[in-house]
This record gives structure tokens, C-alpha cells and sequence, in this order.
């Protein structure tokens, strides 16, 4: 079975920063690519970032181009997400997905975690 | 970018009822990539249906896609209660990655 546990999240202040963590398990997370997608409060979703299963290749919404970096370390089966000049209209759930192919780009989401909360105030 | 627009907002209808939600995209997608996800409250989404009409392992076949283009629809015969949430659209056939934003069924 799929499980992607995400943790970091947390209370923040403006400007501040944040790692996220996601760890698989249940299948070879080094064949697929993963992405993130968060959820604001009351709101509906919003893809943020995708990379391909070897981490060659990222891809980022302009909300967070520049500020977010994307990575992973499959001897870890872990995917990340640095969160850096955090906005207060950055807080939301952050969920990671797998994505159903391993490019990291153009692809649905089969499997997600459980969401970790950031509160940027 | 293509935007997705999902109507109705919110769909009341009573169980045992149809239910069907409609997403269009400011531009046809090129290839069948388009999905649909179901969300409940406090939960994280779950997919239902990919390639625009392919339903995901272990869902029922009360779900079902359908569209081309623009223009796509899901469709739940016989609502039960486990069917009532929030379902979302998402075309993945162009960068970036885009949701729609969100049907709610609810019981009447």
C-alpha cells in the first residue's frame, strides 16, 4: 500500500522559512515523479511543484518560482520542499502526491499524504 | 495557462440521485489529461478518474467521465452518502499543472 507522510509544517513568521518532508513508502518511489499541492484554508487547490523520479528535473507554479525549491533523496524515499520568504498568503495544507508517471511533469496524482499545515502569521 | 471552471459550485440532490458536475477549460486539452478527485472534509483529495474516463483502482463504477476539448463532465449515478463532498477537475496535459475549483455535493 501507498503511504506518503508529510511533516515540517508548523507557525512561521513573514519572510521566514520552512523545510517540508515527505516520506513514501509502499512502492519504488525512485520510478515516479512527486509533486506538492496545497489546499488555503476554505479554498481549492493549487499545484505548486512537481519533480521527475531521478530529481534531474523540477517544475514550479509562479506563485512560488524563486521562493520554494523542490528535491528529493530516493535513498531516503524522501521528496522535500525548502520554503523560503514565506508569505502570510502562503498558509495552507501542503500535500504531497505521487505522481503517476516519472517525468515530473504532465501527469494526475494517484496517491497523496495526509496534508501538513503551515500557518505563516 | 489553461483555467479550469467547474459549475455547479455546490449540487443538492437527494441519495439515490444522479449527479452531474461539468468542468471546461479555457483552451482544449490536447490529449485525454484530464482527472477528477473526490475530497472530504479534513482529508486529502483521492483520485477517481484519469485520462478523462478512466476510473482509478478500486472506485466504484457509479463514477464515470466523459468529454472531449473543452468540455468535460463526471457523472455519479445513485448517490450514497459516502458520495457526498467536494470533487475537483485537473488537467495535466499542459504546464502548469491546473485545478479547478471545486464542485460540492451535498444532501438535500
Amino acid at each position: 500500500e501507498v503511504q506518503l507522510l508529510e511533516s515540517g509544517g508548523g507557525l512561521v513568521q513573514p519572510g521566514g522559512s520552512l523545510r517540508l518532508s515527505c516520506e513514501a513508502s509502499g512502492f519504488t518511489s525512485s520510478s515516479f515523479g512527486m509533486s506538492w499541492v496545497r489546499q488555503a484554508p476554505g479554498k481549492g487547490l493549487e499545484w505548486l511543484s512537481s519533480i521527475s523520479n531521478s530529481g534531474g528535473s523540477t517544475y514550479y507554479a509562479d506563485s512560488v518560482t524563486g521562493r520554494f525549491t523542490i528535491s528529493r533523496d530516493n535513498s531516503k524515499n524522501t521528496l522535500f520542499l525548502e520554503m523560503n520568504n514565506l508569505r502570510v498568503e502562503d498558509t495552507a495544507v501542503y500535500y504531497c502526491a505521487k505522481d503517476r508517471s516519472w517525468y515530473g511533469s504532465g501527469s494526475f496524482l494517484d496517491s497523496w499524504g495526509q496534508g501538513t499545515l503551515v500557518t505563516v502569521s | 495557462d489553461i483555467v479550469l471552471t467547474q459549475s455547479p459550485g455546490t449540487l443538492s440532490l437527494f441519495p439515490g440521485e444522479r449527479a452531474t458536475l461539468s468542468c471546461r477549460a479555457s483552451q482544449s486539452l490536447t490529449r485525454t489529461s484530464l482527472a477528477w478527485y473526490q475530497q472530504k472534509p479534513g482529508r486529502a483529495p483521492r483520485l477517481l478518474i484519469y485520462g478523462v474516463s478512466s476510473r482509478a483502482a478500486g472506485i466504484s463504477d457509479r463514477f464515470s467521465g466523459s468529454g472531449s476539448g473543452t468540455d468535460f463532465t463526471l457523472t455519479i449515478n445513485r448517490l450514497e452518502a459516502e458520495d457526498y463532498a467536494v470533487y475537483y477537475c485537473q488537467q495535466y496535459g499542459s504546464s502548469p499543472l491546473s485545478f479547478g475549483g471545486g464542485t460540492k455535493v451535498e444532501i438535500k
